[in-house]
């Protein structure tokens, strides 16, 4: 039974640039939430997909944007590339209604 | 504002102690909460749901109070492997819901 996965596991960027990030949800999750760490802090909430549809978004500027595919598999797309944008991302999964998310490996980007 | 409060630590223990790491919530309308262990440069790891008056999972014990707004964790008889950060996770009720995070506490455990 997989558990949730990331691609690519690195990536370096430079400032202007613009990123996609994927995650496949572990098997039997529908909903996939996306979160950005930086280093020494806690994750921070990006967004949740759900049914294809952006369900909730934290505080994050609308150069995130992402998306959602009909086998569940999402994508975080980051426009604009600057400096702090620099963090590890994380994708989680869960079903439905349930709040037990369970994360991915993560994508660890940084912009030069 | 939710928010989540952690103290950062370092924690050093001695192997075989007991620890307790204790956090406070802001958002009095958060239903869920959980306890993730992360270790160095990986991802978060559920180590356990706490959902009414707690939790007991082995050497592990999550406790709630709602009335205080915190939530605490304890181990009992620490191991090697007990090394990492542990973050408190809170999230409103319904599962439409990204979790907010502390920024987690630094657990060492000395041989």
């Amino acid at each position: 039974d997989a558990g949730v996965t990331q691609s690519p596991t690195h990536l370096i960027k430079t400032r202007g640039q613009q990123v996609t990030l994927r995650c496949s949800p572990k098997s039997g999750h529908d909903t996939v939430s996306w979160y950005q760490q930086a280093l020494g802090q806690g994750p921070q909430f990006i967004f949740q997909y759900y049914e294809e549809e952006e369900r909730q978004r934290g505080n994050f500027p609308d150069r995130f944007s992402g998306h959602q595919f009909p086998n569940y598999s999402s994508e975080l797309n980051v426009n604009a590339l600057w400096l702090g944008d620099s963090a590890l991302y994380l994708c989680a999964s869960s079903f439905g209604g349930l709040n037990e998310q369970f994360f991915g490996p993560g994508t660890r980007l940084t912009v030069l | 504002r939710k928010e989540v409060e952690q103290d950062p630590g370092p924690f050093n223990v001695p192997e075989g102690a007991t620890v307790a790491f204790n956090c406070t919530y802001s958002n009095s309308a958060s239903q869920s909460f959980f306890w993730y262990r992360q270790d160095c440069r990986k991802e978060p790891k559920l180590l356990m749901s706490v959902y009414s008056s707690g939790n007991e999972d082995g050497r592990f014990t999550a406790q709630l109070n709602r009335a205080s707004q915190y939530i605490s964790l304890l181990i009992r008889d620490s191991k090697l492997s007990d090394s990492a950060t542990y973050l408190c996770v809170g999230a409103d009720g319904g599962g439409a819901d990204g979790l907010t995070f502390g920024k987690g506490t630094h657990l060492i455990i000395q041989p």
